[in-house]
């Protein structure tokens, strides 16, 4: 049993487009990470969120603890943004579970 | 600074084979942990550390030992590798605050450990 869940698995879009991933989870967190992984494989720290919304640049980041899901946003999508997206919460302990990632091609 | 050094790159072993794969960091962060990904699954944790000294083990420990003499420092060792422990290898590490790390703000990750096991 997976404890986060993502979806879509695999999303495509055209340059321009907004982009919405999601992210639920079934345990009481203590806050949820957004991961960016490059396709070159490394992996990079998008968002940190326990509560609201957060936004950086063309990324917005939301969470609803009441209903255990998590939503990242992209607005004006980019060739560049092409990667995968991951989803990760932070337990009242020392321990993340991570989603399976969110494969995302923007194309020109 | 460099941030996490994580290596090597790439590895092959031969089953029953040993090694070590490295990580430092130099943010002088408090907590740092490993990871694999395999395909089809989120990275899972193997090992954590929350300071020098302490270790703990995570969702999938099982074939790998730790240990953190150093705050800059934190070590994976494969005791006798088997092919079920092909995989990516992620070393990751957060300032944290004593062991409540996972209020950080960011989590920096190493770039990665390819490894191939015969």
């Amino acid at each position: 049993k997976n404890e986060v869940e993502q979806s879509p698995q695999n999303l495509t879009a055209q340059e321009g487009e907004f982009i919405t991933i999601n992210c639920s989870y079934s345990v009481g967190i203590s806050a949820l990470h957004w991961l960016q992984q490059h396709p070159g494989g490394g992996i990079v720290s998008l968002f940190m969120l326990s509560s609201g919304k957060k936004k950086h640049g063309r990324l917005i980041a939301t969470i609803n603890i009441q209903e255990k899901h998590s939503s990242l946003h992209i607005t004006a999508s980019h060739p560049r943004d092409s990667a995968v997206y991951i989803c990760a919460v932070a337990l009242t302990g020392n321990q993340f579970y991570f989603g399976t990632g969110t494969s995302l091609t923007v194309i020109p | 600074n460099a941030g996490v050094t994580q290596t090597p790159k790439f590895q092959v072993l031969k089953t029953g084979q040993s090694m070590t794969l490295q990580c430092a960091q130099d943010m002088n962060h408090e907590y740092m942990s490993w990871y694999r990904q395999d395909p089809g699954m989120g990275l899972r944790l193997i090992h954590y550390s929350v300071g020098a000294g302490i270790t703990d083990q995570g969702e999938v420990p099982n074939g790998y030992n730790v240990s953190r003499s150093t705050t800059e420092d934190f070590p994976l060792r494969l005791l006798s590798a088997a092919p079920s422990q092909t995989s990516v290898y992620f070393c990751a590490s957060s300032p944290g605050l004593g062991a409540s790390w996972w209020g950080s703000e960011k989590l920096f990750f190493g770039s990665g450990t390819q490894l191939s096991v015969l």
